[in-house]
């Protein structure tokens, strides 16, 4: 089975611009959550999706939206970028999303601000 | 505000000895947790997790112990490899299941030849 997978694996871009992220969860997964990892902060939860839906938002800005497709395939959006979005964003899925899933991460895009 | 807090950011220990890794959480809603262990360049790999009820779990070389009066868990890892080095993450979550995990900022574990 494959894992899931991330893409692109490294991204750098400029203050202002956009980037939009993609995910593949493992196969047969529904839930897709997006982490951020800075060395200050450690690992932040971002947004989770099931089922096309957003069912849970952390504690970040408007400037960072996800959206979910019916293949279950998930897409996250930094509009605006700034220097502080520079991290190593993490997707990982889950086959439901409950409670006692654990859940499984992809390697992660690496993005740079400059 | 942290709510999980790994307040060892390193540790070294010599193969064959036993490693402890130490977590404190500060929300009583939490009733999951979960240990991950991260190689760089890689996303975090899941260990081994303990639901509240219960104050030990077992799987192979790895144990978690949680003390939920004190509001502590700790990872056990007996005998240590070489293998093993790497940055361990423990996490927590709340019931629902629609909760993000919490993590903390992570322990480098070292493990000397």
């Amino acid at each position: 089975k494959a894992g899931v997978t991330q893409t692109p694996r490294y991204l750098i871009k400029t203050r202002g611009q956009q980037v939009t992220l993609s995910c593949s969860p493992i196969s047969g997964h529904r839930s897709v959550s997006w982490y951020q990892q800075t060395p200050g902060q450690g690992l932040q939860f971002l947004f989770e999706y099931f089922s096309e839906t957003q069912r849970n938002k952390g504690n970040f800005p408007g400037r960072f939206s996800g959206r979910q497709f019916s293949n279950s395939r998930s897409e996250m959006n930094v509009s605006t970028l700034e220097l502080g979005d520079s991290a190593l964003y993490l997707c990982a899925s889950s086959l439901r999303g409950s409670a006692n899933e654990k859940l499984f991460f992809g390697s992660g895009t690496q993005l740079s601000v400059l | 505000d942290q709510q999980v807090k790994q307040n060892s950011p390193s540790l070294s220990v010599q193969e064959g000895r036993i490693s402890i890794l130490n977590c404190d959480y500060t929300n009583s809603m939490f009733d999951y947790f979960l240990w991950y262990k991260k190689y760089p360049a890689e996303g975090p790999t899941f260990l081994i997790s303990i639901s509240s009820i219960k104050d030990k779990n077992e799987d192979g070389r790895f144990t978690v112990f949680l003390n939920k009066s004190a509001k502590h868990l700790s990872l056990h890892i007996v005998p240590s490899q070489p293998g093993d080095s790497a940055v361990y993450f423990c996490a927590a979550k709340s019931g629902g299941g629609a909760d993000g995990l919490t993590f903390g900022k992570g322990t480098h574990l070292i493990i000397q030849p």
